[in-house]
């Protein structure tokens, strides 16, 4: 499986400003996810980001919030923007293919005030 | 939607013994289903998965198993040791896009 290293582990970040996650694969995957995990909840998908196009984002998610690139097959960031006190929560990325299973970056663990 | 839902929600059992978790999924293009430990402060990691060809998958003391017609999947984790404590959370994913959703997660306590 592969090997997801995630940056930065944790922040504090002020509101109405932004941050940028990134997520380096040790290979080539054929999908990439952005996950938030509230603490004691489950993982909310928030979009599929696609090599090379705009990201696939899910329901109540929205580009101009959360953008995301994927430059290439190992690569990925998503970017909370404009960040309020409710933006605070784990963001996960995942990497992988049904072919060989997905794997979990460390998460960010992000906080708003 | 692809909708998942995960039963118990919490589970408590006697180290020994074993535990069972059950999932159910909507939609019937589903065609893999993965397992994920998640322990206090860490990343969820993949412990076991089954694709929809195979009705029953076993690795040491974890096995999950699947009934396609009746949409619904099981983790039995047997003999269970303390380091078996963790919340558990199933997933399933399309055929047309691979997206991965999870179901609501189980707190698994491990008794002495």
């Amino acid at each position: 499986s592969a090997v997801i290293s995630q940056k930065p582990s944790r922040d504090i970040c002020q509101r109405g400003t932004s941050l940028t996650i990134q997520c380096q694969v040790d290979s080539q995957v054929t999908m990439m996810f952005w996950y938030r995990q509230q603490p004691g909840q489950s993982l909310t998908l928030i979009a599929t980001a696609n090599q090379g196009s705009e990201a696939t984002y899910e329901s109540g998610f929205v580009i101009d919030k959360f953008p995301i690139s994927r430059p290439n097959l190992t690569f990925s960031t998503l970017t909370v923007s404009n960040m309020s006190p409710e933006d605070s929560s784990i963001y996960l990325c995942s990497g992988g293919g049904k072919n060989y299973g997905y794997t979990f970056g460390s998460g960010t663990r992000l906080t708003v005030v | 939607g692809e909708n998942v839902e995960q039963h118990p929600s919490t589970l408590s059992v006697q180290e020994g013994d074993s535990a069972v978790i059950k999932c159910t999924y909507s939609d019937s293009a589903s065609n893999y289903f993965p397992w994920y430990k998640q322990e206090l402060g860490k990343r969820p990691q993949l412990i076991i998965d089954i694709r929809s060809n195979v009705g029953e998958k076993k690795d040491q003391r974890i096995a999950v198993t699947l009934n396609k017609t009746a949409k619904h999947f099981s983790l039995h984790i047997t003999e269970t040791q303390p380091e078996d404590s963790a919340v558990y959370f199933c997933a399933a994913t399309l055929n047309r896009d691979d997206k991965i959703i999870f179901g609501k997660g189980t707190r698994l306590h491990i008794l002495p």
